[in-house]
């Protein structure tokens, strides 16, 4: 099980972002982030806790092993207000809404 | 380039049948997990099922086993699911998403998704 905090957060152009996820037991680095926009299918954007996807922007990273994983966006950019969830084999995090301050 | 289009989706009756297909091109098809992942109006996601390359290994979410059945034919670079009894709380919109198993058992990731296909089940 995946738990993500929080669940929304509001921000503005240029903040750094970052959003956590936790896992209920240790899974080594095996956890993905991927971002939805809305009304768009979700996209890979990190896996193995720390490898960006071929054409992500370099201003995401990812951190983490065992349980405790988190997701920077080190300036945010118009394009990411998005849902973004963790992921691990078939299980999702609930999601964080980055939302416009 | 990668190409997953879901088809099938449309408004049911409780206890009703939906087949749910997945036209595949833009990859060698035969070499890759498939699965379903769906998500309810305004929720988050939820994994469906998997299969292998081969079809022959096939796992399901819990909330649908023994009612939704993942199948494939890679002949036809295709995905399908067969949802049977379905209820409302499988109102969803249905994902259908390529995976690349980094390590067997341990990390999956979903690296290509389709627009999906909106199952609704209401009388």
């Amino acid at each position: 099980q995946l738990t993500q905090s929080p669940s929304s957060l509001s921000a503005s152009v240029g903040d750094r972002v970052t959003i956590s996820c936790r896992a209920s037991q240790g899974i080594n680095s095996h956890l993905a982030w991927l971002q939805q926009k809305p009304g768009k299918a979700p996209n890979l954007l990190i896996y193995t806790a720390s490898t960006l996807q071929s054409g992500v922007p370099s201003r995401f990273s990812g951190s983490g092993s065992g349980t405790d994983f988190t997701l920077t966006i080190s300036s945010l950019q118009p394009e990411d207000f998005a849902t973004y969830f963790c992921q691990h084999l078939g299980s999702f995090g609930g999601g964080t809404k980055v939302e416009t301050k | 380039e990668v190409h997953l289009v879901e088809s099938g989706g449309t408004l049911v009756q409780p206890g009703g049948s939906l087949r749910l297909s997945c036209a595949v091109s833009g990859f060698t098809f035969t070499s890759y997990w498939m699965a379903w992942v769906r998500q309810a109006p305004g929720k988050g996601l939820e994994w469906v099922a998997n299969i292998n390359e081969y079809g022959s290994d096939k796992y399901y979410a819990d909330s649908v086993r023994g009612r939704f059945t993942i199948s494939r034919d890679n002949a036809k670079t295709s995905l399908f699911l067969q949802m049977d009894s379905l209820r409302a709380e499988d109102t969803a919109l249905y994902y259908c998403a390529r995976v690349d198993v980094v390590v067997a058992g341990r990390e999956d990731n979903y690296d290509s998704w389709g627009q999906g296909t909106l199952v609704t089940v209401s009388s």
